[in-house]
């Protein structure tokens, strides 16, 4: 069974300091996984995917097979970074989607 | 383009009532998913609609709650008799293909059982 775990329910950080959001998963197969994220009083979106390999918002995650984990990073936090952050994970291209508990991230001014 | 819409936003209902959710898709996406999030815990898949045909309904939680996608279009949630345990937020969410594409999600239903 696929699992995904994120052991960090609230994170707080100060404007500009370093972010890391934790995310690891079991799946047994090569798994996609993914970073969704909900501000306030928005619908969730997707925020990057680790196939494109792209820093969305200053954001970047790499995917460590090793160790199962597909960590949310970011160098300088920002006001607008304030969110509810969810990994997820999709197996071999099908849509459904398993999801983390989500991490909110809070950024102190 | 319009989003996925959700409607309502917000219920309150009593326990042992019925409530029916409704979700529009982005027009030509044949993907509909239904997913829930109970306070506290993960956001769950539920159910899956290709076109009108339930595709995967492994994640429905039990009998009171039914799904249906009359002609492809929209889709409504109906759970009934509602239990406590039934709040949550249910997310609607619609792709255009099967394999590999972007899912849309919708806002949410906020359902709260009293």
């Amino acid at each position: 069974a696929q699992r995904v775990t994120q052991p960090e329910k609230l994170l707080s950080v100060f404007k500009g300091a370093p972010v890391e959001l934790k995310c690891n998963y079991s799946y047994s197969g090569s798994p996609e996984l993914f970073w969704y994220v909900q501000y306030s009083r928005q619908r969730l979106q997707l925020l990057l995917r680790h196939i494109s390999r792209e820093s969305i918002k200053g954001f970047t995650a790499d995917l460590n097979k090793g160790e199962t984990s597909f960590h949310l990073k970011k160098p300088f936090a920002q006001e607008e970074d304030s969110a509810m952050y969810y990994c997820a994970l999709r197996s071999g291209g099908y849509q459904k989607v398993t999801f983390g508990t989500g991490t909110k991230l809070q950024v102190i001014p | 383009e319009a989003g996925v819409t959700q409607f309502p936003s917000h219920s309150v209902i009593e326990k042992g009532q019925t409530v029916t959710l409704r979700c529009d898709p982005i027009s030509g996406h044949d993907n509909l998913y239904w997913y829930r999030r109970v306070m506290g815990k993960e956001i769950k898949f539920l159910l899956h609609f290709v076109k009108e045909s339930k595709q995967d309904e492994s994640g429905m939680p039990n009998n009171r709650f039914l799904a249906e996608r009359t002609g492809g279009t929209y889709s409504t949630l109906k759970v009934q008799p509602a239990e406590l345990e039934d709040s949550g937020v249910y997310f609607c969410a619609s792709s255009q293909e099967l394999w590999g594409n972007t899912i849309y999600f919708g806002e949410g239903s906020w359902l709260t059982v009293v």
